[in-house]
């Protein structure tokens, strides 16, 4: 199972909106409404943005939301904050027969 | 309150074994999939394996026939045992919590394995 398409980078100022795409196949992004999103901080564990591709966890901004289009999620933050720097992963499920989940290769959020 | 603690990670030579403990709070293992994540030295992070809360067990391919997870429910805790470790198995090992398929809920703090001779 390959893994799913991130931009290595993306960047914004502040108050700004950005948006990650994350890219999959027919597999697993287009077969699933089970995409979720994970920010990570340098030596941290990773944290739970969105998952089943819109939902937010308890307690999560809604400054951050998700969509899902064919083999494509994304991830959109909009007023953007210096503490959103961070690496952000996409996941989708691919299937308990195949590999179970597939992470994305991560993208680096810088705030200018 | 939900707690995983991951242990058991430390320098090993390839070739050789290590297991690896995540002690769990809050919540029982065996009523959730619970899976292992690692993540190398400044690489992304990649799925290791998955214990179904029916017991089923899955692997990536690039751990297939070498690594084991497994559970102990009277100690609410996951396991994986890692065999004929090579020098690109070193990382980070979390284990996670799943809510639901792919949307690891819960995170421990991760343990390091290093690889090498």
């Amino acid at each position: 199972q390959s893994a799913l398409t991130q931009p290595a980078s993306v960047s914004g100022s502040p108050g700004q909106s950005i948006t990650i795409s994350c890219t999959g196949t027919s597999s697993d992004v287009g077969s699933y409404n089970l995409v979720s999103w994970y920010q990570q901080h340098p030596g941290k564990a990773p944290k739970l943005m969105i998952y089943e591709v819109s939902k937010r966890p308890s307690g999560v901004s809604n400054r951050f939301s998700g969509s899902k289009s064919g083999n494509t999620a994304s991830l959109t933050i909009s007023g953007l904050q210096a503490e959103d720097e961070a690496d952000y992963y996409c996941c989708s499920y691919a299937g308990s027969s195949t590999s179970h989940v597939v992470f994305g290769g991560g993208t680096k959020l810088t705030v200018l | 309150e939900v707690q995983l603690v991951e242990t058991g990670g430390g320098l090993i030579q390839p070739g050789g074994s290590l297991r690896l403990s995540c002690a769990a709070s809050g919540f029982t293992v065996s009523s959730n999939y619970m899976s292992w994540v690692r993540q190398a030295p400044g690489k992304g992070l990649e799925w290791v394996s998955v214990i179904y809360s029916g017991g089923s067990t899955y692997y990536a391919d690039s751990v297939k026939g070498r690594f084991t997870i497994s559970r102990d429910n009277s100690k609410n805790t996951l396991y994986l045992q890692m065999n004929s470790l090579r020098a690109e198995d070193t990382a980070v090992y979390y284990c996670a919590m799943e809510g639901g398929a792919g949307a690891f809920d819960y995170w421990g703090q991760g343990t390091l394995v290093t690889v090498s001779s």
